[in-house]
């Protein structure tokens, strides 16, 4: 089955600072990518996504890129805001089955004034 | 139109005891999943379901079932509690098609003693 790891488990940057989170994983048929953020006691909720026929994605100061020969794909957050702050994680999509996500463990990010 | 709903949000169980976790969807989507959520360990998957009558195991199946008799409702019963069962537990959907953003549910927080 597909593994996806996820690093760094924790990051700190000031204000203002970008942050970027990477992931590998190890199914090349993998498909699908979205990154989800969940702040303290909520809900996951996706924030970007990435397929496979497309290298890179950007909504305002969030963007996603990937590199499918090296099986990974990474978040990138410019001008980080406090209210970035949370846990955020990334996920992969087997492109045999129809709806089964594979998590990371996550990414605390602190953004700090 | 409220997305994803879980009931209750929150239930301490006596180890051996059982009971049944609610998740309902008002979206008319076709996939179901239900995850758990541990600290350090991301969000796994326990069973999922792509319609009504068809379900599946996920990652993490054991001490769980689930059923799917309307595409509204996919409930998740624990058998058996146990204190390894102590969690947050996730469920989500998505409609069929090219979209495969899942939407979450609140959450449960589960406690077995």
């Amino acid at each position: 089955g597909e593994n996806v790891e996820q690093h760094p488990s924790t990051l700190s940057v000031q204000e203002g600072d970008s942050a970027v989170i990477k992931c590998t994983y190890s199914d090349s048929a993998s498909n699908y990518f979205p990154w989800y953020k969940q702040e303290l006691g909520k809900r996951p909720q996706l924030i970007i996504d990435i397929r496979s026929n497309v290298g890179e994605k950007k909504d305002q100061r969030i963007a996603v890129t990937l590199n499918k020969t090296a099986k990974h794909f990474s978040l990138h957050i410019t001008e980080t805001q406090p209210e970035d702050s949370a846990v955020y994680f990334c996920a992969a999509k087997y492109t045999g089955t129809a709806s089964k996500l594979t998590f990371g463990t996550g990414t605390r990010l602190q953004v700090t004034l | 139109n409220a997305g994803v709903t879980q009931t209750p949000k929150f239930q301490v169980l006596k180890t051996g005891q059982s009971m049944t976790l609610q998740c309902a969807q008002d979206m008319n989507h076709e996939y179901m999943s239900w995850y758990r959520q541990d600290p350090g360990m991301g969000l796994r998957l326990i069973h999922y379901s792509v319609g009504a009558g068809i379900t599946d195991q996920g990652e993490v199946p054991n001490g769980y079932n689930v059923s799917r008799s309307t595409t509204e409702d996919f409930p998740l019963r624990l058998l058996s509690a146990a204190p390894s069962q102590t969690s947050v537990y996730f469920c989500a959907s998505r409609g069929a098609g090219t979209n495969y953003g899942y939407t979450f549910g609140s959450g449960t927080r589960l406690t077995v003693v």
